[in-house]
């Protein structure tokens, strides 16, 4: 089945740790994006990736960071210095030529203690 | 500032009633303009909108898009407890055509 997967589910952090959440997606698309949802708040871009060894900081890229070595995989860097991490994360993907339709994966709940 | 607002932000209703969402952006530039359904974790695509006054329709949802008042409706009839969602409205602007700006979404309740 082509589809885009997101792990871990659920993620429990330290304060002062980094941790790194994964994305991968078999539909052979060109771009990827990574979105934070907060209760009540809409989806807020943070990264994307447009092509392999291509990415652009979105809205809200402070105290994130990704890489994008192979075209299936987006993995997104949650840092010490992202102030307020306790959120809902989405990856997304979508074709180059008609990227505004994007598909989610399930996403991962990242909790700060 | 590039907005997209929705409203109401929640909303709830009975089986069988017929609610109407509203989604309005702020631009200039504009190339599209999605409704996705988001149940419980991943948002799913229901409709894209690019031209004024056409509708688009899938069973009982619809959706149709007033470029001179910016702003798009999301129709649902008969509406079913499976019907319960977020509706995420987002707009394409076309400039940098692979960014998304999500509006914060309606919540729907749909009660037996």
């Amino acid at each position: 089945d082509g589809g885009i997967t997101q792990s871990p589910k659920y993620l429990f952090r330290k304060e002062g740790q980094n941790v790194t959440l994964s994305c991968e997606q078999n539909l052979n698309h060109d771009a990827m994006y990574w979105y934070r949802q907060d209760p009540g708040q809409g989806l807020r871009l943070i990264y994307y990736s447009q092509i392999v060894n291509d990415f652009q900081k979105g809205d809200i890229a402070e105290g994130y960071s990704v890489s994008r070595e192979k075209k299936e995989s987006f993995p997104l860097t949650v840092t010490s210095a992202q102030k307020n991490p306790t959120a809902f994360y989405l990856c997304a993907s979508s074709r180059w030529t008609d990227s505004y339709e994007q598909f989610f994966g399930p996403g991962t709940r990242l909790t700060v203690l | 500032e590039d907005k997209v607002v929705q409203s109401p932000l929640s909303l709830v209703v009975h089986e069988g009633d017929t609610v109407t969402l509203n989604c309005s952006y702020e631009v200039t530039n504009f190339r599209s303009l999605l409704w996705y359904k988001q149940e419980k974790k991943a948002p799913t695509f229901l409709f894209m909108l690019t031209s004024s006054g056409i509708e688009k329709k899938s069973g009982r949802l619809s959706s149709i898009l007033d470029k001179k008042e910016l702003s798009s409706i999301l129709n649902i009839t008969a509406t079913q407890t499976g019907d319960s969602a977020i509706y995420l409205c987002a707009r394409n602007s076309g400039g940098s055509n692979y960014k998304l700006t999500f509006g914060k979404g309606t919540l729907l309740t749909v009660n037996p």
